[in-house]
């Protein structure tokens, strides 16, 4: 399953609404997941099962979506928020990470 | 709290084979239902899932890597490892190694260790 993330980047200030997109070839189902990755770290899980946060993320972090179309919403940005964040799918062998968004500061 | 530690050399020859180890500590490789990963980060790229494996199970892998990769657990030293043959330049690299959290692995990766860097270069 290819995993499409709209857009590459996003330039957006402190306060703002962001809204990610990650588009999949095929159904995904809710087997779709939402990492960040900040320079020199390893990526975080942020959403899994399309919607469910993980243990201790903010819950100005919200995912919805299922089958094809998925998104990623952060309601109001913080200034550590600036970060990369890719989709993956987990539900199908081989699993598939998308291309990653870039979320700069504005 | 669950820790995994990525080891092994950070430059290996073209036509060589590249091996690592990840260390798990905070939990046992060998409890539950989880499955362990390895995934894979060109600089300044994205990430690539290489493969999965369940202590007691067979791996799997990404399709095009499954002829040079083999993903194996010792539960004896809390160990899994990544073995790639005849590596070339596009096989440089951060690697991660990660466990899948949730029964089999239809599960997110949920811990990462901090990734090493590999260069593949004469």
């Amino acid at each position: 399953i290819v995993l499409t993330q709209s857009p590459g980047t996003l330039s957006l200030s402190p306060g703002q609404r962001a809204t990610l997109s990650c588009r999949a070839s095929q159904s995904a189902s809710r087997y779709l997941a939402w990492y960040q990755q900040k320079p020199g770290q390893a990526p975080r899980l942020l959403i899994y099962g399309a919607s469910s946060r993980a243990t201790g993320i903010p819950d100005r972090f919200s995912g919805s979506g299922s089958g094809t179309d998925f998104t990623l919403t952060i309601s109001r940005l913080e200034p550590e928020d600036f970060a990369v964040y890719y989709c993956q799918q987990y539900g199908s062998s081989p699993q598939t990470f998308g291309q990653g968004t870039k979320l700069e500061i504005k | 709290q669950l820790q995994l530690q990525e080891s092994g050399p950070g430059l290996v020859k073209p036509s060589e084979t590249l091996s690592l180890t990840c260390t798990v500590s905070g939990g046992s490789i060998g409890n539950g239902f989880d499955y362990w990963a390895w995934i894979r980060q060109p600089p300044g790229k994205g990430l690539e899932w290489i493969g999965s494996i369940f202590y007691s199970g067979s791996p799997y892998y990404y399709p095009s890597l499954t002829s040079r990769v083999t993903i194996s657990v010792d539960t004896s030293k809390n160990q899994f490892s990544l073995i790639l043959n005849s590596v070339t330049a596009a096989d440089t690299a951060i690697y991660y190694c990660a466990r899948h959290s949730g029964p089999g692995i239809a599960a997110p990766l949920e811990y990462w260790g901090q990734g090493t860097l590999v260069t593949v270069s004469s």
